[in-house]
């Protein structure tokens, strides 16, 4: 079986600083990572995936993402954060496999919130 | 290019009622996912579809809910009766290639109310 822990229900950062927003997962073979962001009173919108090659994994509105297989850990990341990047975060998870089919599995979600 | 688009956004029903969800995916998409999401807890997968035929239905909860998809085009989730705790938001997703690689798109969901 496949799983996704986001262990913080909430990360609360400055405006500037940087943020990290973390999940580790758990498959039986090789896994697929992404993140999903979901603005208020909005839907899922794709961020950035980890297939394969470089750990470091960069996407969309300067999120980037660090695979580490020894500690089966993807944190999103941001150098710098902004007010706008306020937003519930949700990490999923494949099996290269395809042992759990194509369906993509989720953590609960990790609320941001960049304050002035 | 559109994207996924679901009907209604909204939709607040009482027990016992019957309530018709329907997405709309990216034009070429021939993979359809349904989630849902419910009182908070992370997103749960429903069902796939690859163009008309489900592909697998291993997190349809119970034979209250049923999905469609003809033609392969746009899809429909039926619950019939709902229940409480059938509340939620359901989402709706596609991707063109399937496979593990492949990206789902999602659309910005239905919030089902059952009171």
């Amino acid at each position: 079986a496949q799983s996704v822990a986001q262990p913080e229900d909430q990360v609360n950062v400055a405006e500037g600083n940087p943020l990290t927003v973390k999940c580790t997962y758990s498959v039986s073979g090789n896994p697929y990572l992404f993140w999903y962001v979901q603005y208020p009173n909005r839907g899922l919108q794709f961020l950035l995936k980890y297939i394969t090659g470089d750990n470091l994994v960069k996407g969309s509105y300067g999120f980037e993402a660090e695979f580490n297989k020894s500690q089966t850990s993807f944190h999103l990341k941001k150098p710098s954060a902004l007010v706008s990047d306020s937003a519930l975060y949700f990490c999923a998870v494949r099996d290269f496999a395809g042992n759990a089919g194509n369906m993509l599995t989720f953590g609960g979600g990790t609320r941001l919130m960049v304050k002035p | 290019e559109a994207g996924v688009t679901q009907f209604p956004s909204h939709s607040v029903i009482e027990k016992g009622q019957t309530v018709t969800l329907r997405c709309d995916p990216i034009s070429g998409h021939d993979n359809l996912y349904w989630y849902r999401r419910v009182m908070g807890k992370e997103i749960k997968f429903l069902l796939h579809f690859v163009k008309e035929s489900k592909q697998d239905e291993s997190g349809m909860p119970n034979n209250r809910f049923l999905a469609e998809r003809t033609g392969g085009t746009y899809s429909t989730l039926k619950v019939q009766p709902a229940e409480l705790e059938d509340s939620g938001v359901y989402f709706c997703a596609s991707s063109q290639v399937g496979g593990s690689a492949d990206t789902q798109y999602f659309g910005p969901g239905t919030r089902l109310t059952v009171l």
